[in-house]
């Protein structure tokens, strides 16, 4: 069955910094990659997406990195700040059957001041 | 627009009751799904619809049903509640599938 695994589960990093958070995925029909971003205590937002047709998408500080031969993409995040800190969760569009999205594990991001 | 409207916000129930958790949105989405977030699991999916009358299951579908009889509404069937099924579920939407989810504020659910 489809999987997506997320790392790393953690990550603290000094304020201004960067933050990597990588996912791989299982199956290669799978064509669209966004990431969410969930503070505590609320519902998952949409920060960036890109699809299978894409190498990169950039958006301010952020960027998402596709790679589909390797079966992974990466989301970037440049010049953190304290509001960053959040819980980070990757997902795939899978298109085998019926389409549907699957989630990663997320990472928890804590921006050091 | 109200985007995704979950409601309850909380729920206690006790071993073996029924629910129903509402779910609606008013944007005329075709692409609606459940999931379910445990600390540690990240969000895993329950059930889904990729159209009225359409319906799938996710990889946690057990203990739970779904129906789509409108556009507009997906509720979520709890049959005979079980501890294991405390949680919190969420509701999410989107135009079509390729698409971002717009996800509801969430049912927080207890079940003794």
């Amino acid at each position: 069955g489809e999987n997506v695994e997320q790392h790393p589960s953690t990550l603290s990093v000094q304020e201004g910094d960067s933050a990597v958070i990588k996912c791989t995925y299982s199956d290669s029909a799978s064509n669209y990659f966004p990431w969410y971003k969930q503070e505590l205590g609320k519902r998952p937002q949409l920060i960036i997406d890109i699809r299978s047709n894409v190498g990169e998408k950039k958006d301010q500080r952020i960027a998402v990195t596709l790679n589909k031969t390797a079966k992974h993409f990466s989301l970037h995040i440049t010049e953190t700040q304290p509001e960053d800190s959040a819980v980070y969760f990757c997902a795939v569009g899978v298109t085998s059957g019926t389409y549907k999205y699957i989630f990663g594990t997320g990472t928890r991001l804590k921006v050091l001041a | 627009n109200a985007g995704v409207t979950q409601t309850p916000k909380f729920q206690v129930l006790k071993t073996g009751q029924s629910m129903t958790l509402q779910c609606a949105q008013d944007m005329n989405h075709e692409y609606m799904s459940w999931y379910r977030q445990d600390p540690g699991m990240g969000l895993r999916l329950i059930h889904y619809s990729v159209g009225a009358g359409i319906t799938d299951q996710g990889e946690v579908p057990n203990g739970y049903n779904v129906s789509r009889s409108t556009t507009e509404d997906f509720p979520l069937r709890l049959l005979s509640a079980a501890p294991s099924q405390t949680s919190v579920y969420f509701c999410a939407s989107s135009y079509q599938r390729n698409q971002p989810q717009h996800f509801g504020d969430g049912t927080r659910l207890s079940i003794l």
